[in-house]
Order: C-alpha cells, then structure tokens, then sequence
C-alpha cells in the first residue's frame, strides 16, 4: 500500500516569488511515479509534474520543477517566478508502477495562494 | 483541448435515494477512473474501468456502487440507497492507456450532497 502525506494545508507565495510545497510518501514498492496535479478554482484538476522513481534526475517544466529524494521518500514542487494563476489546490499523488492498474493515490492537498 | 465533462455539477438527493453521477471521457481514450474527496479529506480511488468491466476496485467500492458504460460515450457511478457519507466531491478521470505515461485527465468533478 502506498501512502502520500502533505503537511502544508496553506501556503502563500507574492507573485514573481518562488514557493516550495512539501510531500513525503510511503512505498514498499521500488517501482513506482510521483505526481503533482494543480486544481484551479474552476476545478479541474491538471497534471503538472511527473517523476519516474527510478530516475535520479529531477524532472522540471518550466517554471516548475521537483526535489525528488527517494531515501527520504520526499518529493517537493517548486514553483519559479509564481504568478496569479498559480494559486490553485495543489495535490501529491503516487501511483504503483508494479501492480496492475492505475490507482492513484493522493495526499491532502495544499492551497496555494499567490498575492499581487 | 478535449477534456473530461461530469454532470450535474451539483447534485442534492434524499437518504435513501438512488443517484446517478455521469462523465463523458475524452473519446479516444480506453480507461475509466471514479474518484471522490469527503469536504476536508483526501482524494480517494474508487474504481477503474476498461474493456466494459472493472479492473481495479477499493475496499469504499461495496455493494452499493456500480460502473457503466452505457452507450461507448458515457460512464456512469450508480450510488444505490445513499448513505449521509456518501456526500462528497466525485471525480471522473480517464486515460488512453495504463501507467505513469499515460497520465489521467479529470473532469470538474460533481458535488454530491446527500439529506
């Protein structure tokens, strides 16, 4: 089973500024990806980010990019140069790479606000 | 961009009723996702869905729940005789294929809201 905790329920970040979000996971797996998906007030919720836990390279789009550390089981997003609408739910999610299916799993969400 | 629609957004039902939560997936892809959010918890998986039958489902999925796929457009969660804990945010997902690299595309999600 997999778990994804995010200890940070709120942050905010003044626009231009960079903002770290924190989430830490636990896996017995050694096979599996981290997830970062942002939820904008209208709802839907967008992949941002994806990480493939075999690769020991950080994955980066753009103005975001992650802190993966996989013996810490950590797995921070980084959001460069924030602007307004960033501000959205950001969510952490895992997903097996081993077992059949795709079930994702999430963490609690952080909401992010970005202030002009 | 294609994208992911539920409706109703809001749905208020009595105890005891049956609902219908519905989603059109975006149409070429093959794999169906029912997620949902209590107010002030965590997203949690429900079921997946492929080739007209369910794949994976959690332990929240009992009896009470179903999946269909009625028509190759729509997918629908059955909710028979709702419970007050069913109330929640409910979440569509699909995906072209299985795996991280074929990520999940969500709809806006319908609040449910049971009396």
């Amino acid at each position: 089973a997999q778990t994804v905790t995010q200890s940070q329920p709120e942050m905010s970040v003044q626009e231009a500024e960079t903002v770290t979000l924190s989430c830490t996971y636990d896996t017995s797996e050694n096979n599996y990806y981290l997830f970062w998906y942002k939820q904008p007030p209208s709802r839907q919720m967008i992949l941002v980010i994806r990480q493939e836990a075999y690769k020991q390279q950080n994955a980066t789009e753009n103005r975001f990019s992650v802190n993966f550390q996989k013996a810490a089981k950590s797995f921070s997003l980084k959001i460069s140069d924030s602007q307004l609408g960033d501000t959205a739910m950001y969510f952490c999610a895992s997903l097996s790479g081993e077992t059949s299916g795709s079930r994702l799993t999430f963490g609690e969400g952080t909401q992010l606000t970005v202030n002009p | 961009e294609p994208e992911v629609t539920q409706t109703p957004s809001h749905q208020v039902t009595q105890m005891g009723q049956e609902v219908i939560l519905r989603c059109v997936p975006i149409s070429n892809h093959l794999y169906f996702y029912w997620y949902r959010q209590i107010l002030g918890q965590k997203v949690e998986f429900l079921v997946s869905f492929y080739n007209n039958e369910i794949s994976e489902k959690s332990e929240i999925f009992d009896d009470q729940f179903s999946v269909e796929r009625p028509d190759g457009s729509n997918f629908t969660l059955k909710i028979r005789s709702t419970k007050l804990e069913d109330s929640a945010m409910y979440f569509c997902a699909s995906s072209e294929g299985q795996g991280a690299y074929q990520p999940q595309h969500f709809g806006d999600g319908t609040r449910l809201s049971i009396l």
